[in-house]
């Protein structure tokens, strides 16, 4: 089975800081991808960063970059430069080769104050 | 459409009552699947299509829930007898390709905050 784990609430950040959102994940799928989204008050989902299993290096997206560290089984989004419309719920996700859905974790709330 | 879309937006029932909740997926997408999202918890999968043939409904919760996509585009995700704990918001995806593979991009639709009194 595959599980994702947000274990971080709530955080809170000052504009222009850096945060990290933590997650970890569990699979004995070898082949995988991990995702974060973005999940304003307005309830849309926004896709913000995609790491594979198999990547060498650790995805960037712009102020979006994640950290990627496999053996732990951990994938933190790392939001550099806070703004205040950074202020959201995120989740983080897994999709195992095996299957096509998506397993989300219980979300973070972050709040950037200015 | 630019993006997947939903209807109704909202929907407030009355416990008992069949709901049918409505899926626009981005055209020319062949995968689309269905999550139901709990207030303050992240999205669960329902089910899912390929085309028209439905791939997985693993995620159901019990057989008041079904969903069709009979052309292979638009979908309907229907509840049968409506429980006050079906009380959720009901999301749709839809994703370019249909084989196997890790990196999949889901498109979010708005959702269908369903109410049942």
């Amino acid at each position: 089975a595959q599980k994702i784990t947000q274990t971080q609430p709530g955080m809170f950040v000052q504009e222009k800081e850096a945060v990290t959102l933590d997650c970890t994940y569990d699979t004995s799928d070898p082949s995988y991808g991990l995702f974060w989204y973005k999940q304003p008050s307005s309830g849309e989902m926004i896709f913000l960063i995609y790491q594979g299993s198999y990547d060498q290096q650790n995805a960037t997206e712009g102020r979006y970059s994640l950290n990627f560290q496999k053996a732990r089984k951990s994938a933190n989004l790392v939001i550099s430069a806070s703004q205040l419309g950074d202020s959201a719920m995120y989740f983080c996700a897994m999709r195992v080769q095996s299957f096509q859905k998506l397993v989300f974790g219980t979300g973070t709330r972050l709040l950037v104050s200015p | 459409g630019a993006g997947v879309s939903q209807s109704p937006r909202y929907k407030v029932t009355k416990r008992g009552q069949d709901v049918a909740l409505r899926c626009d997926p981005i055209s020319g997408h062949v995968s689309l699947y269905w999550y139901r999202q709990a207030l303050g918890q992240g999205p669960e999968f329902l089910t899912y299509f390929n085309y028209e043939a439905q791939q997985d409904k693993s995620g159901l919760p019990n057989d008041r829930f079904s969903a069709e996509r009979p052309e292979g585009s638009i979908s309907t995700l229907t509840i049968q007898r409506t429980e006050q704990r079906d009380s959720a918001m009901y999301r749709c995806a839809s994703s370019s390709v249909a084989h196997s593979s890790s990196y999949n991009e889901q498109f979010f639709g708005p959702g269908t905050r369903l109410t049942v009194l």
